[in-house]
């Protein structure tokens, strides 16, 4: 158990619609990572946030967002969801910002647009 | 820009078997290096690491040595089993601004009895 915690598992929607990925990082931990992991594109990074504030942006499209909230625990927003958006979401979290400090990642939310 | 290459998979192999899986990577100054292991159904989850030159890691049986001459991370394990059956990815992440973890595609691994 890496102690990262994803809710939920499986998410099932249609086109067009909007979801919220939670995602609360292991005690301690103040870097919150979101990671898009499809067949096609491999693990991708999206976003990555320091207590509370934006650290670093990736392969993040306009239409998904994502904040992390006073208690650490962040959500990641996907809107006017297509079928290509369909994948597993990590989140990770370290304690630093470091290069040597390691991510832990949670189980992943699962989610299949039809 | 950054970039990890792992061999391709699937590497198959019987227990007990030698293992290589290959990494190479591009980046520049000098980056911590990183093998994350993932079984079906789960998250990643960090095997070893090596900050520096020379480092070696290791975990589990697995080990790796950083090596800035040859720019490679190579895993290796003695002798494998049958719970060794995983996707392994290598992965990167460079010291100062901008330090995602890079990943490679990740290399799957079947252990056959």
């Amino acid at each position: 158990d890496s102690g990262v915690t994803q809710t939920p598992k499986h998410l099932i929607t249609a086109t067009g619609q909007r979801v919220t990925l939670r995602c609360s990082p292991r005690s301690g931990d103040l870097s919150v990572y979101w990671y898009q992991q499809s067949l096609d594109q491999g693990l991708q990074f999206l976003i990555q946030y320091y207590n509370g504030e934006e650290r670093a942006k990736g392969n993040i499209l306009e239409r998904f967002s994502a904040q992390q909230f006073p208690d650490l625990h962040s959500e990641l927003n996907l809107s006017s969801l297509e079928l290509g958006d369909s994948a597993l979401y990590f989140c990770a979290s370290s304690v630093g910002d470091t290069a040597n400090s390691p991510l832990h990642f949670g189980n992943g939310t699962r989610l299949t647009v039809t | 820009g950054d970039s990890v290459t792992q061999m391709e998979g699937p590497v198959t192999l019987s227990e007990e078997a030698f293992l290589t899986i290959n990494c190479t990577y591009t980046a520049t100054g000098y980056p911590s290096l990183f093998w994350y292991v993932q079984y079906p159904g789960e998250g990643l989850q960090l095997l070893l690491k090596a900050t520096k030159a020379d480092d070696k890691g290791s975990n589990k049986g697995f080990e790796a040595t950083y090596r800035k001459e040859t720019t490679s991370f190579h895993l290796e394990k003695g002798s494998v089993q049958v719970s060794d059956s995983a996707v392994y990815f290598c992965a990167l992440r460079r010291s100062g601004g901008y330090n995602k973890l890079i990943f490679g595609a990740g290399t799957r691994l079947a252990v056959h009895p």
